[in-house]
């Protein structure tokens, strides 16, 4: 079974500095996909970036990138430019749509906190 | 598109009743599912849906939980009876065929007395 292990619960950054989210994950398939996703406090689940496994190149949407690193099994996501509205709960999640699994696989979360 | 929507936001309701959750999907995604957020358990993923049919059920935690998905725009997610370690944010999300990103609803945080 395939399993995400986010290693920080907690994180905190100063506004306009860069933080970087740890995230590893463990499977035996060779194509999936990974996914942060960010849950302000009002609870709502956004994607924030995702990665394909085939894919070598880093993911980058604005100031949000990704470093995938697929030997390693790791998927750290990287925020630049920290803003206040960046604070909330990160979860690192799994997919392996080729198994034929539809199911998103998370990790346990780390809340990042940007402080003024 | 209004995206997924629960209903409802909040419920508190006493051991022993039974608790219905609603959620509609995003007109056109072919896939739903069924997520409860613990502090202790984070996400897990209770059930899924693919065209209505109920395809991995293997989260579901006992027999007091139950999904039913009677068309394409609605799904209910049943506890009965409740109990107070039920207590939980049950989220509901849809996706498209063929698509990566899953579209999560508000959740709905359920409170057993």
């Amino acid at each position: 079974a395939q399993t995400v292990t986010q290693s920080q619960p907690e994180m905190s950054v100063q506004e306009a500095e860069t933080v970087t989210l740890s995230c590893t994950y463990d499977t035996s398939e060779s194509n999936y996909y990974l996914f942060w996703y960010k849950q302000p406090p009002s609870r709502q689940m956004i994607l924030v970036i995702r990665q394909e496994a085939y894919k070598q190149q880093n993911a980058t949407e604005n100031r949000f990138s990704v470093n995938f690193q697929k030997a390693a099994k790791s998927f750290s996501l990287k925020i630049s430019d920290s803003q206040l509205g960046d604070t909330a709960m990160y979860f690192c999640a799994f997919s392996d749509l080729q198994g034929g699994s539809e199911k998103l696989v998370f990790g346990k979360g780390t809340k990042l906190t940007v402080n003024p | 598109d209004a995206g997924v929507i629960q209903s409802p936001r909040h419920e508190v309701t006493e051991m022993g009743q039974e608790v219905t959750l609603r959620c509609k999907p995003i007109s056109g995604h072919d896939y739903l599912f069924w997520y409860r957020q613990t502090m202790m358990r984070g996400l897990e993923l209770l059930i899924y849906f693919n065209n209505n049919v109920p395809i991995d059920d293997s989260g579901m935690p006992e027999d007091r939980f139950s999904a039913k998905m009677p068309n394409a725009s609605f799904s209910t997610l049943k506890i009965q009876p409740s109990e107070p370690r039920d207590s939980a944010v049950y989220f509901c999300a849809s996706r498209g065929q063929g698509s990566l990103e899953a579209f999560f609803g508000q959740g709905t945080r359920l409170t057993v007395v």
